[in-house]
């Protein structure tokens, strides 16, 4: 399978500070990246759809100024949390896609996120 | 609707016996894709298995395999011989294929399981 990272795997902050979360495709250029909110003992919540080159998708109810991915290559995408506040704790998680290796998304390790 | 469907919050079984994790899904979309992935409590999402809506036959990998029942809408996830290492959350998600849909992955809530030594 694909491999793909995530950095930082933890991370505190202050609240009202910004926390930017890199996303990367090891060995494979992904088409599209997606990141995904998941809060304790709940399911994965799609936040956006990032596709390289261009602006990212945002899913209902997700503000896009709050939460700013940049998809600058096929190979890095980065979700900013920006002014975070205690409610934006959660886990964060990102996939990657490449058509040619099927239709799976292949998973980052998350990143935990606590606001202060 | 829930699209994706997991109605077994949590369950035991007993090592090296078989386990059925449950999934049912809505879609009016002819060509989507079903997948189980597990989440250890490291929190990673591990790949397990994947069933397209057109495959004739149910997808099998190592000691999983996917009880694809197309008519009932159910995309059972069955662990052979459960393993410790298998205590962990699973869950179902679906790819709808229509052009609208994006290609997104819609989880359902999970189900953990605890493999008892």
């Amino acid at each position: 399978g694909a491999v793909v990272s995530q950095h930082p795997s933890w991370v505190i902050c202050k609240s009202g500070t910004s926390v930017k979360i890199e996303c990367r495709s090891l060995d494979f250029q992904a088409t599209t990246m997606f990141w995904y909110r998941q809060f304790p003992k709940q399911s994965l919540m799609l936040m956006a759809t990032s596709n390289e080159g261009s602006k990212a998708t945002y899913e209902q109810g997700v503000e896009k100024d709050k939460f700013l991915i940049n998809h600058a290559s096929l190979t890095l995408s980065t979700l900013t949390v920006t002014s975070a506040h205690p409610e934006d704790s959660s886990f964060y998680i990102c996939s990657a896609r490449v058509a040619v290796l099927g239709e799976t998304q292949y998973f980052g390790p998350g990143t935990r996120l606590l606001v202060l | 609707a829930q699209k994706i469907t997991q109605t077994q919050p949590g369950m035991f079984v007993q090592e090296k016996e078989a386990v059925t994790l449950d999934c049912t899904y809505d879609t009016s979309d002819p060509s989507y894709g079903l997948f189980w992935y597990k989440q250890p409590s490291s929190g990673e999402m591990i790949f397990l298995i994947y069933q397209g809506s057109y495959d004739q036959q149910n997808a099998t990998e190592g000691r999983y395999s996917l009880n694809f029942q197309k008519a009932r809408k159910s995309a059972n996830l069955v662990i052979s011989a459960s393993q410790l290492g298998d205590s962990a959350m699973y869950f179902c998600a679906m790819r709808e294929g229509s052009k609208a849909a994006g290609n997104k992955l819609t989880f359902g809530g999970g189900t953990r399981v605890l493999v008892k030594p």
